[in-house]
Formats: C-alpha cells, structure tokens, sequence
C-alpha cells in the first residue's frame, strides 16, 4: 500500500552496528505498529504507538526501540544489530476502532546482519 | 496465552484445483478475524476480515473464509487457484473487545500453485 512506507527497502550491516528503520504513512492514522517476520513464526509484534505520546512493548521489544516522532512518522532502532535481528521488518497502520480495527502494512525492510 | 494455528505450513496445487487452509485461534471471547496475502517480493495485503454477521466473508480475488466459533476456525477457501494465487498466506485475530490493536499472526502457509 503506497500510503505506508518504509525506508530504507534493503539494508546489510554488522554486528554492533546501530541501526534505524523509518515509516511513514499519509493515511491519517493514528496507530502505529512495527512487527519482524521470520521464517515459520509469522508476524510478531515488536512495539506500538497509539499516538505520539504512547508507546507500547510488543512480544519481542528486547533489542529494539521506536520514537513517534509525529503522527506520520514511526522510527524503528536497533541500538547494537546482532545476527539474529535478520528478519523482514514491517510497519503498519490502522485508525485505531476498538474492536474492528484494521492493519494496513508497508512494503517491508530487509535487514541482515553479519 | 492466545494463539493462532495454520496447520498448512506449504501447499502445492495445480491450477483450477480448489483450495482450504486451515486456521484455528485459542482464544474464547469475540473475535475479529483476517486473512492476508504476501505476493512473493511484496507486502501483506488484507485478503478478508470477519467482524460480525455473516460467517460467510467474502473477498477479494475470489477467497472467501467460513467462521465457526464452536470449532474456533475460520479457514480460507477458493473453488479454482491460478498461479496468481502462490503466495504466502497469513491467518490473524484480535480480541473483539480489545483496544490493543494487538493482532496474533499465524505462522502462515506457503501456497505454490502449479501452471
């Protein structure tokens, strides 16, 4: 969906390495999600946003911080990559209707690290 | 905790051939539910969602998913694949009463479909 996007699409780094993911959305939505996708897991959550002053922990937020730095706007940082931080990472964004909400998902970064 | 079960890790038909993959969820409350679509090299993309009404859901490209809450499922069918159709696919659920907007993935389901 060209209304959410991700920069940079593909990136290699090293192990130690700091590193930061960004999103963008011009859908005008208030939630904000950042999830890593791997092979046979799915789709795991690593930390949300419902607004530029709440920031939420996912299942898998070791290793990894966010900053909102407004309501388009969604950063993702690995502070020091290690190897198993390889994944394809997601952003996504829904409005935030308790209940029937709906996530809409960027096109993914693709992070290794050697 | 809750969770949700694709037990179709990889699937490979022939096109024109019909299609079920199997989803189930542990959690007990309302739910809603959703299937998404990854083409290979692209993003996931909302194939359907259930939310109320009809167990039915119908959407897009011609899937369409059947809830039955007393067996906690809601698995994706199609009466023909194309090879269009190979993709990976990822069943969801969020609470129905949650403002979380925490949404639990499957592990997702490989589908090869063969010209």
């Amino acid at each position: 969906d060209a209304d959410v996007t991700q920069t940079p699409r593909n990136r290699i780094t090293k192990t130690g390495k700091r590193i930061m993911l960004e999103c963008s959305q011009t859908k005008g939505h208030d939630r904000m999600y950042w999830y890593r996708q791997d092979p046979g897991l799915g789709l795991r959550l690593i930390y949300y946003s419902f607004d530029v002053k709440d920031i939420n922990k996912g299942e898998i937020s070791d290793g990894y911080s966010v900053s909102r730095q407004a309501q388009a706007k969604f950063s993702l940082s690995l502070e020091s990559a290690i190897p198993n931080q390889t994944a394809l990472y997601f952003c996504a964004t829904s409005r935030g209707l308790a209940g029937t909400d709906t996530q809409y998902f960027g096109p993914g970064t693709r992070l290794t690290v050697l | 905790a809750q969770s949700v079960s694709q037990h179709n890790h990889h699937v490979i038909l022939s096109e024109a051939a019909s299609l079920e993959l199997g989803c189930n969820y542990s959690y007990g409350g309302t739910v809603n539910l959703f299937w998404y679509v990854q083409y290979p090299g692209q993003h996931l993309q909302l194939l359907l969602k259930y939310f109320s009404g009809d167990p039915l859901v119908k959407g897009i490209k011609g899937f369409e998913a059947e809830f039955i809450k007393s067996k906690f499922s809601f698995n994706l069918r199609k009466p023909s694949v194309q090879w269009s159709d190979t993709a990976e696919y990822f069943c969801a659920v969020i609470h129905g009463s949650s403002n979380t907007g925490k949404l639990i993935f499957g592990q997702g389901t490989t589908l090869q479909v063969k010209p």
